[in-house]
C-alpha cells in the first residue's frame, strides 16, 4: 500500500514570497490533515478535511494560509506571504475515517521542510 | 487550553534496558490517545492507539497504558535496542461532535539507545 506522498521535500524562500505544498493521501482515506511542526515542538493541527469539506481550521492563520482539497483526494496548502516564523516542517496525514467508532490511525507523509529567510 | 506534556524531553539509555516515557494531559475527557515515533527527516509512524475506554495496548516490546482520571499515559519499551532511537510523541484526541476532532501533540521525548 502506498503511503502519504508530499512534495516538495524541502523549500527555501525569502519572507513575503509565496509557497505551496502538495499532499496525496492514501487511497480511500476520507480524512486529510495538515500539521505544522516547528523545531523542538510537537505537530500543531492547521486544518482537517473530511472528503473535500473543511471540518476544522480553527488554528489556521487565515490571513496568510489557505488550503484546499478539490475532488476530495489531493490537497494543497499555500502560504502567502510567508513570514520568518513560518519556518517549520509541514506534515500531511490521512486516516480512513474520523468519526466515532471508526479507524482513527493517522498515517503521515515525510513532510516538507520550509525555511523562510 | 489543552496541554500535552511529555517528560523527559530527552533520554539516553544503554541497550537492553527497559524504559518508560510519560505523557500527561490537562483535560481528561479524551476520545483516544496515540503514541507515535518520529525519525529524523521522516514523518510520524503510529505505534499504539488507546481508546478512552481502554486501559492499555500492547504491540511487541511496546506497552502503552492510559489513566484518564489522572490525565496520564505511559509508553513502556522493553529490552531497548539501538533501532528504537527516535523521538516519541503522544497525541490526544478530543471529539467535538459534528465540528470534528481536536488533536493535541506533546513536544516529544528524544530517545537514544546506546549500543
Amino acid at each position: 500500500e502506498a503511503g502519504v506522498a508530499q512534495s516538495p521535500r524541502y523549500k527555501i524562500i525569502e519572507k513575503r514570497q509565496s509557497v505551496a505544498f502538495w499532499c496525496n493521501p492514501i487511497s480511500g482515506h476520507a480524512t486529510l490533515y495538515w500539521y505544522q511542526q516547528i523545531l523542538g515542538q510537537g505537530p500543531k493541527l492547521l486544518i482537517q478535511f473530511q472528503n473535500n469539506g473543511v471540518v476544522d481550521d480553527s488554528q489556521l492563520p487565515k490571513d496568510r494560509f489557505s488550503a484546499e482539497r478539490l475532488k476530495g483526494v489531493d490537497s494543497t496548502l499555500k502560504i502567502q506571504p510567508a513570514k520568518l516564523e513560518d519556518s517549520a516542517v509541514y506534515l500531511c496525514a490521512s486516516s480512513f475515517f474520523a468519526g466515532t467508532g471508526g479507524l482513527h490511525t493517522q498515517y503521515f507523509g515525510p513532510g516538507t521542510r520550509l525555511t523562510v529567510l | 487550553k489543552q496541554e500535552v506534556t511529555q517528560i523527559p524531553a530527552a533520554l539516553s539509555v544503554p541497550e537492553g534496558e527497559n524504559l518508560v516515557l510519560n505523557c500527561s494531559f490537562t483535560d481528561s475527557a479524551i476520545y483516544n490517545l496515540q503514541w507515535f515515533r518520529q525519525d529524523p527527516g521522516k514523518g510520524l509512524t503510529s505505534l499504539l492507539l488507546i481508546q478512552s475506554s481502554q486501559r492499555e495496548q500492547t504491540s511487541g516490546r511496546l506497552n502503552a497504558s492510559l489513566d484518564k482520571s489522572s490525565g496520564r499515559s505511559t509508553l513502556y519499551i522493553a529490552a531497548s535496542q539501538p533501532g528504537d532511537s527516535a523521538t516519541y510523541l503522544c497525541a490526544v484526541k478530543y471529539e467535538r461532535g459534528n465540528t470534528g476532532n481536536q488533536f493535541y501533540f506533546g513536544t516529544g521525548t528524544s530517545l537514544t539507545v546506546i549500543p
